[in-house]
């Protein structure tokens, strides 16, 4: 079947602007995770959303962060006024939440803001 | 201290060769371990989990050590294939189940 998608793959901006980075999670998936990625770094936990629950947002570095999860399916990630520490790779996860532990990890948007 | 901490390497071994990844995690309270490969440029995709027995899969070893808060990657027989960046992941939390992951350990199979 099909696994996490997201869009766009690339995205280059200026610092400033502000962008939006879209997850589609395996369908049935209740759980979804938002994650980034700086070069030669680990992945850094950024969102959290499981079913109907209040998402856990533990993660997000700032403010210019917030993210939704509309009708326990797709997810959108937006950055308001980007800065350049915010380039990396943002990385998009569903999980099952039942049979299985393993996270399914989407192919990731790189950001790059000028 | 970082959370999950390993050697960045890189780990450059002929073909057949045995390698062995470390890791070191700080929450004491950690529930699940895993091992998390990633290609260059690319998503991470699950390699195993880790038991507290240790487990194997084909010619790949995980072991975890509790008390002393390791777990351990062997690779025997390495093929070209398995050049790639090894993360080692942590769930500090069954509830939340969001992974803390470790900054990986890049293995290079030479010919």
């Amino acid at each position: 079947g099909a696994g996490v998608s997201q869009s766009p793959s690339n995205k280059v901006t200026e610092k400033g602007k502000d962008v939006e980075l879209r997850c589609d999670p395996i369908s049935g998936h209740t759980a979804l995770y938002w994650y980034r990625q700086s070069l030669g770094q680990g992945l850094e936990f950024l969102i959290y959303f499981q079913g109907n629950s209040a998402p856990d947002k533990s993660g997000l570095p700032s403010d210019r962060f917030s993210a939704e999860r509309t009708g326990g399916s797709v997810s959108t990630l937006t950055i308001q006024r980007t800065q350049q520490e915010d380039s990396a790779v943002y990385l998009c996860a569903s999980l099952d939440g039942t049979s299985s532990n393993e996270q399914f990890f989407g192919p990731g948007t790189r950001l790059t803001v000028l | 201290r970082k959370e999950v901490e390993q050697d960045p390497g890189p780990f450059n071994v002929p073909e057949g060769a045995t390698v062995a990844f470390n890791c070191t995690y700080s929450n004491s309270a950690s529930q699940s371990f895993f091992w998390y490969r990633q290609d260059c440029r690319k998503e991470p995709k699950l390699l195993m989990s880790v038991y507290s027995s240790g487990n194997e899969d084909g010619r790949f070893t995980a072991q975890l050590n509790r008390a002393s808060q390791y777990i351990s990657l062997l690779i025997r027989d390495s093929k070209l294939s398995d050049s790639a960046t090894y993360l080692c992941v942590v769930a500090p939390d069954t509830g939340r189940r969001a992974l803390t992951f470790g900054s990986g350990t890049r293995l290079q199979v030479q010919p």
